[in-house]
């Protein structure tokens, strides 16, 4: 499967703290990207980051990639109880999007 | 507005009835893509559609088809929906490249009694 797998599967953290959360793949990639799907909702995109990226940011995500791992890791600072979601990683196919089955990340006021 | 729009929302339906649902997508764009969620699960990919006249099967396409009536709908139908069906079905688009940022729709919550 060229699915990723995203680890840990749950994650509950307090208010304010750091969350990560990781995506390992199989395949070579064009490029990974990270979405939020807040409960029953559609998915919405949040980060990309190529192939020949390192690390990448957006307000308070931070994104890594490691092509030689096959590994990505994506950092959400500061938590907030909005934060409260599940987070999926998407790997680039031929000419779709993979996705893994998602870390759900629960921020306790 | 939304951009990318799925109706129905929830649909009820018995075994063997055929069913379809719709997605809209005022984005302009030219790839639009069917997925289906199970719970606890992640996405996988049904059909997609490059443009009008380019359809293709994703994953699990087995008990599926599609229509791309223009470049903004696409549907998807159940020809005779049975129980596993039961899931909640998302519609996306992209631009050009479907390896790049894909759009969902609200999706749909199906089940098959």
């Amino acid at each position: 499967s060229q699915q990723g797998e995203e680890d840990p599967q749950a994650l509950s953290i307090q208010e304010g703290e750091n969350a990560t959360m990781n995506c390992s793949y199989k395949t070579s990639i064009n490029n990974l990207q990270w979405y939020r799907q807040n409960s029953g909702r559609g998915l919405v995109h949040l980060i990309l980051i190529r192939s020949n990226e390192r690390e990448k940011h957006s307000g308070r995500l931070r994104v890594t990639l490691d092509t030689s791992k096959k590994s990505s890791s994506l950092l959400i600072t500061a938590s907030r109880a909005a934060d409260t979601a599940s987070y999926f990683c998407a790997t680039s196919g031929a000419n779709n999007l993979f996705f893994g089955t998602g870390t759900r990340l629960t921020v306790i006021p | 507005d939304a951009d990318v729009t799925q109706t129905p929302r929830n649909r009820i339906t018995k075994t063997g009835k055929r069913i379809m649902l719709e997605c809209s997508q005022t984005k302009g764009h030219d790839r639009m893509y069917w997925y289906r969620q199970d719970p606890g699960l992640g996405l996988q990919l049904i059909y997609y559609s490059f443009d009008v006249k380019d359809i293709n099967k994703g994953e699990i396409s087995d008990g599926y088809s599609v229509s791309r009536q223009a470049q903004a709908k696409f549907s998807l139908s159940l020809e005779s929906a049975i129980p596993n069906q039961t899931a909640l079905y998302f519609c996306a688009t992209s631009d050009r490249d479907g390896r790049e940022t894909q759009y969902f729709g609200p999706g749909t919550r199906l089940l098959v009694l």
